[in-house]
């Protein structure tokens, strides 16, 4: 079963800040993905990655499989980005995802205007 | 939004009552999933479905059944509610070109 570890769990900034949220995770996987949850409110997929970097508007999410670990990465951040942003991996390696996730515990992310 | 909607999105019960939730999709994907996410826990999977009658245990799943017998709906059930099932339960398909998990509004469920 795979274990995931998000750090920090909380983190509040200044807008206009770099903001940086890790994740590493216990056992080989296919994919990971990284979710936003705003207050209240349902949960997006923001990006899954297998590999290198992908980068979506001021995100950027990058992985290094060999050393089981993922970042995701806040260019200029904006008080609209304030959210808990959750890492997720497939519950088993031979899953591949199909038979559901295993989530980090989430960073709770606030920046301040 | 991949099309997913659930009922109720709220609903407070009493303890040893049964409920039912409904997740409804509208785009025909095989894989279902239902999640509840508590804090201090997060998100953890209950019970899945890879297709109409096929449904596998998540690692919470006592207190808990599922059903399918259609593609569009995935049905979760407490047999007899509890105040440690009072949590948010998430609704999931898994779709799209790269597999990704997309995810139903929530339904906040109270149980006293």
């Amino acid at each position: 079963k795979n274990e995931v570890e998000q750090s920090p769990q909380n983190l509040t900034a200044q807008e206009g800040e770099f903001i940086t949220i890790n994740c590493s995770y216990s056992v080989g996987i296919s994919a990971l993905h990284w979710l936003q949850q705003h207050p209240g409110g349902g949960i997006v997929s923001l990006f899954m990655l297998s590999s290198g970097k992908k980068k979506h508007g001021r995100l950027i999410a990058t992985i290094n499989i060999q050393e089981k670990h993922s970042s995701l990465h806040i260019t200029a951040s904006h008080p609209r980005d304030s959210a808990v942003y959750i890492c997720a991996v497939p519950r088993t390696y031979s899953g591949g995802g199909a038979d559901g996730l295993t989530f980090g515990k989430g960073t709770h992310l606030i920046i301040q205007p | 939004d991949a099309g997913i909607t659930q009922s109720p999105r709220h609903k407070v019960t009493e303890t040893g009552t049964p409920v039912t939730l409904r997740c409804h999709q509208t785009e025909n994907h095989r894989y279902m999933y239902w999640y509840r996410q508590d804090p201090g826990h997060g998100l953890r999977l209950i019970h899945y479905s890879y297709g109409v009658k096929d449904t596998d245990k998540g690692e919470v799943s006592d207190g808990y059944s599922v059903s399918r017998s259609k593609t569009e709906d995935f049905l979760l059930t407490l047999e007899s509610a509890t105040s440690s099932q009072t949590s948010v339960y998430f609704c999931a398909i898994r779709g799209g070109l790269d597999y990704e998990q997309y995810f139903g509004p929530g339904t906040r469920l109270t149980v006293t």
